[in-house]
């Protein structure tokens, strides 16, 4: 069967400290991968997507960053962190095949820059 | 990008009542899927509507689909408590490799 992993679940880091958030996902081969952020009360912002190893994409100018060392693991990442980066961040990869074609989430990290 | 923009308002019913909520979207998709989102958790895809369909089924789910409007619906009858959550629709506008424009979601609360 097909999962996706994410880790870690909560995370509180202080302004200017380095982030790495990662996803794995099992039972595929080259799935697109996405980071998506959430925050509070609101809908879902695409950052960063990837078709396959080493290509990104991103959506929005920012302080992340995104890598994709293997085919099926997905980093978010930052060098130094600013209070904006607060929120609710979350992986998915796109299952292309009938009758179940969508995104498939991870269970997310909420990350609390203080 | 376009985004999918579901009608705002919290929905608060009672449990057997059927909960309806509405998105709109403002330029032509190829589909459109709802997900469900319990608090503090990643979404669950429910449903996957495409452009040239205009209803869906599945269990206590209906979604309908108005192109000539950019809109859709979400039924979900005989609620349940576990039917409590967050409801977005996504929807796929050919950006290519799969992205999609979520909305802001909707909030529903079934009350035991």
């Amino acid at each position: 069967s097909q999962t996706i992993h994410q880790w870690p679940a909560t995370l509180v880091q202080p302004v200017g400290s380095p982030l790495s958030l990662e996803c794995t996902v099992e039972g595929t081969s080259n799935p697109n991968l996405y980071w998506y952020r959430q925050a509070a009360g609101r809908g879902l912002q695409l950052l960063f997507y990837s078709v396959g190893i080493g290509q990104i994409s991103s959506e929005v100018p920012q302080n992340l960053s995104a890598s994709r060392p293997q085919d099926r693991q997905f980093i978010l990442s930052s060098k130094k962190l600013l209070l904006s980066d607060s929120g609710f961040y979350l992986c998915a990869w796109y299952r292309d095949r009938a009758p179940d074609r969508g995104y498939t989430f991870g269970s997310g990290t909420r990350l609390t820059v203080v | 990008s376009q985004q999918g923009e579901e009608d705002p308002q919290a929905l608060s019913i009672q449990e057997g009542e059927n909960a309806t909520m509405n998105c709109s979207y403002k330029t032509s998709i190829n589909n459109l899927q709802w997900y469900r989102q319990n608090s503090g958790r990643g979404l669950v895809h429910l449903i996957l509507i495409r452009s040239n369909e205009r209803e869906k089924h599945s269990g206590r789910l209906r979604v309908t689909l108005d192109t000539s409007k950019k809109s859709s619906s979400l039924l979900i009858t005989a609620s349940r408590a576990a039917d409590t959550a967050s409801y977005f629709c996504a929807t796929d506008g050919g950006y290519g490799n799969n992205r999609l424009a979520f909305g802001k979601g909707n909030q529903v609360v079934v009350i035991p």
